[in-house]
């Protein structure tokens, strides 16, 4: 069965902190892995998304890596700032046609003064 | 705006009643998604139109749950007879794709929160 598992599952660090998120997936055979970040009571919206050819993207203050070889990605968030609380989202896409998207949980992340 | 809009953006009702949700995607995405999400969880997949071809429902789009997409643009989420557990956000998406793969990127709406009392 596929799979998505993130952790932790929440995290609360200081403003100005780096905070790295992890995604680790069973999905096969891999297409794509995307980040997205959700604000409470809102759509999710889309940080990077990468091949398998690919093994980090950045977007800003955000830095998505991924190894193949193990099935693991991480998001790196540098000098956090209040409006990065929210919950990210990591999306597994597998080939084959047709919806093949496996959503993780999330981490719910959280920046305090 | 040229974002993916869902109406309404909350909906109360009691349990037993239809709601209709109504999701408008980006105007040149041809893939429409929708998503049920509840608190704390990642978005579930509900059902996929490519143009207005339903092509993939899950099982958890039980017989209550209807979703059409007439025209190939605008699409409808309709439930029957709710129930409390049908309580969660519904989230509408839509991407531009082209082939058989799924590499569009996945453009989302702000969600319809439902809360069935």
């Amino acid at each position: 069965k596929n799979q998505v598992e993130q952790s932790p599952q929440s995290l609360i660090i200081l403003e100005g902190k780096n905070c790295t998120l992890q995604c680790n997936y069973t999905v096969s055979p891999f297409s794509n892995l995307r980040w997205y970040k959700q604000d409470t009571g809102r759509g999710p919206v889309s940080l990077t998304i990468m091949t398998f050819s690919e093994n980090t993207k950045s977007n800003g203050r955000y830095t998505a890596t991924l190894d193949a070889d193990t099935k693991q990605s991480s998001l790196h968030i540098t000098a956090s700032q209040l409006s990065d609380s929210a919950s990210y989202i990591c999306v597994v896409s597998f080939t084959g046609g047709g919806n093949k998207l496996t959503f993780g949980t999330g981490t719910q992340l959280k920046v305090e003064l | 705006d040229t974002g993916v809009s869902q109406d309404p953006r909350h909906k109360i009702t009691k349990r037993g009643q239809n709601v209709t949700f109504r999701c408008d995607p980006i105007s040149e995405h041809n893939r429409l998604y929708w998503y049920r999400q509840t608190l704390g969880q990642g978005p579930e997949f509900l059902t996929y139109f490519q143009n207005e071809a339903q092509l993939e429902k899950s099982r958890l789009l039980s017989d209550r749950f209807s979703a059409e997409r007439p025209k190939g643009s605008f699409s409808t989420l309709e439930i029957q007879r709710t129930e409390q557990g049908d309580s969660a956000m519904y989230l509408c998406a839509s991407s531009l794709t082209s082939g058989r793969a799924d590499t569009g990127e996945l453009f989302f709406g702000e969600g319809s929160r439902l809360t069935v009392l």
